[in-house]
């Protein structure tokens, strides 16, 4: 599988956009890419995947490059509530997920 | 009612004791997962079985079983538990299918303190 890297941690202002990177320059031809977060200590959240094209649905975009070796995802009008650590997974299918260490996001109001 | 939930919520148990975590889901779905979360640190797979006959080992299996009892029910034990297993556990489960758009669904967790 993939590795990834994101940065350790990252703030936004409320309300505007969050846009958190994920370099993947390992990727395969065949491999998604997928995000997930986890606020507190809660269990993680499934929030988008996508293999090349970008995606967008009711709570993020997914922004992949043309070479795949890296991806943005973006929250469009940050809240409190989307603090929490964001994980960027590469991976064949949704199973057997690697979670790296994350991007602890905090939202400041 | 949750979907997949997860008992002890919370356990303190004494270095050399045996512990089993229960997992419970109604999704409806075949696969189910175990892992564990450091502080500071991702989580990491324990076990995970794909459907009730079938048990795989993770990265981190060593000094932990599993049991699937049912489709619904999957637990983790700690046949001798020592102190630095002391973590934060998930389950999650996921559909049969091997698609991308698969995902997984987390338990609130159980936080484990071994003394």
């Amino acid at each position: 599988d993939a590795k990834t890297t994101q940065p350790p941690s990252m703030d936004c202002a409320e309300g505007r956009a969050a846009n958190l990177p994920c370099n993947h320059s390992t990727i395969s031809g065949n491999e998604y890419v997928y995000w997930y977060r986890q606020i507190h200590s809660q269990g993680p959240q499934y929030i988008i995947h996508g293999l090349k094209n970008n995606e967008t649905n009711e709570m993020a975009s997914l922004i992949i490059t043309e070479d795949r070796k890296s991806s943005t995802l973006i929250l469009p009008h940050a809240t409190l509530r989307d603090t929490a650590v964001y994980y960027c997974i590469v991976r064949r299918w949704a199973n057997n997920l690697f979670f790296g260490t994350g991007t602890r996001l905090t939202v400041i109001p | 009612d949750a979907d997949v939930t997860q008992t002890p919520r919370n356990r303190i148990t004494k270095t050399g004791k045996r512990i089993m975590l229960e997992c419970s889901q109604t999704k409806g779905h075949d696969r189910m997962y175990w892992y564990r979360q450091d502080p500071g640190l991702g989580l990491r797979l324990i076990y995970y079985s794909f459907d009730v006959k079938d048990i795989n080992k993770g990265e981190i299996s060593d000094g932990y079983s599993v049991s699937r009892q049912a489709q619904a029910k999957f637990s983790l034990s700690l046949e001798s538990a020592i102190p630095n297993q002391t973590a934060l556990y998930f389950c999650a489960t996921s559909d049969s299918a091997d698609a991308p758009d698969n995902e997984q669904f987390f338990g609130p967790g159980t936080r484990l303190t071994v003394l």
